[in-house]
């Protein structure tokens, strides 16, 4: 499983775009790499998915250069509703063998954004 | 949809007595996760079930701990006896399953387990 790296914390204002950069220098072929954002007493909850390129859904985009050995997930607009943890994963789905596969989780990136 | 749920959402028992979570996946969901974290510990995977069946189980800590899906349902994880590290926060999540294109998994709100 490729080893993620992403910062340990990060500040923002209301109304700002937010970008959380993640190293994933050793992402294999089959890997996907998702985020997943998290509340104090609850559990992960999935943000986006994506392989290569840019991806975008209602709440964020996901952009992935040509190398793949990075990912940047990026919050438009951000408001205080969005201070929690944010966690980025490597890793294959596990399509081949018969749908879905363990996630590894790291120490995520703290997100606060205040008034 | 109902999503994810767990019961009980906390539980104190003492060291030596004997737990038992329970998880209710998304209806119509094969796949079935345990994780776990414990105190100041990032989250870790426990086992994975395909409907009745464990598919991988490299993530129990020890044999005190008994994971069950009987009927490919609702699954139960069995702590006994409980330690005292064995406190934490035990989530369960769901996925879809095998010709799906997404394995996105669906969390639920975890099981408080303080072992006193």
């Amino acid at each position: 499983l490729a080893k993620t790296t992403q910062p340990i914390s990060m500040d923002s204002y209301e109304g700002q775009e937010v970008n959380i950069t993640c190293s994933h220098n050793n992402i294999a072929t089959n890997d996907y790499i998702t985020w997943y954002q998290q509340f104090p007493s609850q559990g992960p909850r999935f943000i986006i998915q994506g392989y290569k390129t840019k991806v975008t859904n209602e709440v964020a985009s996901l952009f992935i250069p040509a190398d793949r050995k990075s990912s940047t997930l990026s919050l438009p607009r951000v408001s205080l509703s969005d201070t929690a943890v944010y966690y980025c994963l490597v890793g294959d789905r596990g399509i081949l063998t018969g749908g879905g596969n363990k996630l590894t989780f790291g120490t995520g990136t703290q997100l606060k954004v205040e008034l | 949809e109902a999503g994810v749920t767990q019961f009980p959402s906390h539980s104190v028992i003492e060291k030596g007595q004997t737990v038992t979570l329970r998880c209710d996946p998304i209806s119509g969901h094969d796949n079935l996760y345990w994780y776990r974290r414990v105190m100041g510990k990032e989250i870790k995977f426990l086992l994975h079930f395909v409907k009745e069946s464990k598919q991988d189980e490299s993530g129990m800590p020890n044999n005190r701990f008994l994971a069950e899906r009987t009927g490919g349902t609702y699954s139960t994880l069995k702590v006994q006896p409980a330690e005292l590290e064995d406190s934490g926060v035990y989530f369960c999540a769901s996925s879809q399953g095998y010709g799906t294109y997404t394995d996105t998994q669906y969390f639920g709100p975890g099981t408080r387990l303080t072992v006193l």
